[in-house]
């Protein structure tokens, strides 16, 4: 079964950081593109980024409400994705998801994990 | 502010059929494929169509997807109860992916 877990998501200060980390099984990981999607409660889906596979070089892209402060990147041997945040705002409040996309489509996601930013 | 245009709501009754609209622009439904999402409440979103028109193994052709020009139209027949959620267009826009806002079906 495909399958997507994310963890590490927590209660963290404005200005701190957060790492999440995204586990995949039941398929070739490394030869998938992940993404990082995430929604604020009662709000819509806002993508965050992705991380392209070994053979297209690990290119990552970022949503401009990101860029400089979230970085995603992938352990293939672990079959892991991450999305490692800094300088973490309120308006990061939301459940962050991980979702795979092996062709163009996210085809399976994972359940999230919440993270909220508040003093 | 979304990228991609959809109406906050629509409503039908069981049996009934219903469409929800998703409008963008050249930049992004124009010359891209359009995937539709339905997220059930408490759930993650859930891969209804990709490519325009194609449905994933195990999603019944009660849900059709078509687009023209920039564009992009999600319909549902035979309405069950089981089908009230939020339900979201996307696609992608200079190699990013954008999202619409989300439209939520009621079934009455």
């Amino acid at each position: 079964e495909v399958q997507l877990v994310e963890s590490g998501g927590g209660l963290v200060q404005p200005g701190g950081s957060l790492k999440l980390s995204c586990a995949a099984s039941g398929f070739t990981f490394s030869g998938s593109a992940m993404h990082w999607v995430r929604q604020a409660s009662g709000k819509g889906l806002e993508w965050v980024g992705r991380i392209r596979s070994k053979a297209n070089s690990y290119a990552t892209a970022y949503a401009a409400s990101v860029k400089g402060r979230f970085t995603i990147s992938r352990d293939d041997s672990k079959n892991t994705a991450y999305l490692q945040m800094n300088s973490l705002k309120t308006e990061d409040t939301a459940v962050y998801y991980c979702t795979r996309s092996p062709g163009g489509d996210m085809d399976v996601w994972g359940k999230g994990t919440t993270v909220t930013v508040s003093s | 502010q979304s990228v991609l245009t959809q109406p906050p709501s629509v409503s039908a009754a069981p049996g009934q059929k219903v469409t929800i609209s998703c409008s963008g622009s050249s930049s992004n439904i124009g010359n891209n494929y359009v995937s539709w999402y339905q997220q059930l409440p408490g759930t993650a979103p859930k891969l209804l169509i990709y490519e325009n028109n194609k449905r994933p193994s195990g999603i019944p052709d009660r849900f059709s997807g078509s687009k023209s020009g920039t564009s992009a139209t999600l319909g549902i027949t035979g309405l069950q109860t089981g089908d009230e959620a939020d339900y979201y267009c996307g696609t992608w826009d200079s190699s990013l992916r954008v999202f619409g806002g989300g439209t939520k079906l009621t079934v009455l």
